[in-house]
């Protein structure tokens, strides 16, 4: 079974760093781009990133830009979204996700990371 | 980056009904060279990550009901469900995968009239 699971969400002051991972099972991880998508209470959904198979491409949302960094492990299956200088506004539920080229279809359930004073 | 509006915001439909929800990106999602729009479609359940229904526009994911149909190109895209059942109350989005950063619509919530 395909499977994708978050973790390292947190409560977090603004200005601090978390470090999020999505471990990977059940499909050949290193074929397909991964994705980051997340979701603020109550709202839609926002991508914020993207890394290509090897790591060598790497796309972001502007308002991440330059704070948070998408990587990949392929020999842990893992994907990792470091997040600094967090801001009230990153609070959300982040989703990984694989890219098959054709949409987003395989979806972890989420890691909530909150921004907070 | 391309923008995605969705319409209407919320929907309410009657059970067996057909629910019809519009999407508009700011520029075209056609790839001249392949002819595929670069356009999917999500449910999404409360408590719950979304879940792919369509892409390319209208190809059905493996193990979605037919009652399930996209449609459209270019700019313009529409999600119809054909008869609606209880279990199809949710959000859905759009979203395109044609160029990076990708993006979604804003969510239309679907409910039983």
């Amino acid at each position: 079974e395909m499977q994708l699971v978050e973790s390292g969400g947190g409560l977090v002051q603004p200005g601090g760093s978390l470090r999020l991972s999505c471990a990977a099972s059940g499909f050949s991880f290193s074929s397909y781009w991964m994705t980051w998508v997340r979701q603020a209470p109550g709202k839609g959904l926002e991508w914020v990133a993207n890394i290509k198979l090897d790591g060598s491409e790497e796309y972001y949302v502007d308002s991440v830009k330059g704070r948070f960094t998408i990587s990949r492990d392929n020999a842990k299956n893992s994907l990792y979204l470091q997040m600094n200088s967090l801001r009230a506004e990153d609070t959300a539920v982040y989703y990984c996700a694989r890219d098959w080229y054709q949409g987003l279809d395989v979806w972890g359930k989420g890691t909530t990371v909150t921004v907070s004073s | 980056d391309i923008v995605m509006t969705q319409s209407p915001e919320s929907l309410a439909v009657s059970l067996g009904g057909r629910a019809t929800i519009n999407c508009k990106s700011s520029q075209s999602v056609l790839d001249s060279s392949n002819k595929k729009n670069y356009l999917a479609w999500y449910q999404q359940k409360p408590g719950q990550p979304p879940k792919l229904l369509i892409y390319w526009s209208s190809t059905r994911e493996s193990g979605v009901p037919d009652r399930f149909s996209g449609r459209g190109s270019g700019t313009d895209f529409t999600l119809t469900i054909s008869s609606l059942q209880a279990e199809d109350v949710a959000v859905y989005y759009c979203q395109q995968y044609y160029i990076s950063p990708q993006t979604f619509g804003q969510g239309t919530k679907l409910e039983i009239k």
